[in-house]
């Protein structure tokens, strides 16, 4: 079965700390890995994906992240947190499933970054 | 800009009233989608047009319709509304199913 596990609720850092939100994989074939970032009452943000190429992935607000195929892991990370990151971080991986385009979202971690 | 644009933001409406939530894009994407997210949890995809072609997720409720009369615009329509359907409705677009997937603001809708 195809999954993605965010395996924590939350996560809490100080301001300028490094901030890693972890998330793994199970699909059959390569992966389409997406992060996306939900603040308050608002829709998805994209921030950042991985099709092929190289495992460390650049994205938006200074985000970045790491593909690990044997860990089957896609961690998002950001070397200066900002208390404005605070926000719910969401892992897709695309269902390779038929031709749908469909998502299929992790549950979701809520990064608190303190001043 | 371009952009996909949700109407209305927040959406009340009364136990059984039909309601239509609206989705327009400037994006000229072939791909547009429907999620429904309840109370942070993951978005669930409720179903998908590619071009005209409607795409329904197999445990959609039949409550739930959508129209798509154009390029620019795709409907949710929600039949009788249940006190369950309380949620926010996330649109999104991708230019082809492969792509990145982009999402409106939501409509957060309440059911009394």
């Amino acid at each position: 079965a195809q999954s993605v596990a965010q395996p924590e609720d939350q996560v809490n850092v100080a301001e300028g700390n490094p901030l890693t939100v972890k998330c793994t994989y199970s699909v059959s074939g390569n992966p389409y890995l997406f992060w996306y970032v939900q603040y308050p009452n608002r829709g998805l943000q994209f921030l950042l994906k991985y099709i092929t190429g190289d495992n460390l992935v650049k994205g938006s607000y200074g985000f970045e992240a790491e593909f690990n195929k044997s860990q089957t892991s896609f961690h998002l990370k950001k070397p200066s947190a900002l208390v404005s990151d605070s926000a719910l971080y969401f892992c897709a991986v695309r269902d390779m499933r038929g031709n749908t385009g469909k998502l299929i979202f992790g549950q979701g971690t809520t990064l608190q970054v303190k001043p | 800009d371009a952009m996909v644009i949700q109407n209305p933001r927040y959406q009340v409406t009364q136990f059984g009233k039909p309601v239509t939530l609206s989705c327009s894009q400037t994006l000229n994407h072939n791909v547009m989608y429907w999620y429904q997210q309840k109370s942070s949890q993951a978005p669930k995809l409720l179903f998908h047009y590619y071009d005209k072609d409607f795409n329904n997720e197999a445990d959609t409720p039949d409550n739930f319709q959508s129209r798509r009369p154009n390029t620019s615009f795709c409907f949710l329509d929600i039949r009788s509304p249940g006190l369950g359907d309380a949620a926010m409705y996330l649109c999104a677009t991708s230019r082809d199913r492969p792509d990145t997937q982009y999402f409106g603001p939501g409509t957060r809708l309440t059911v009394l």
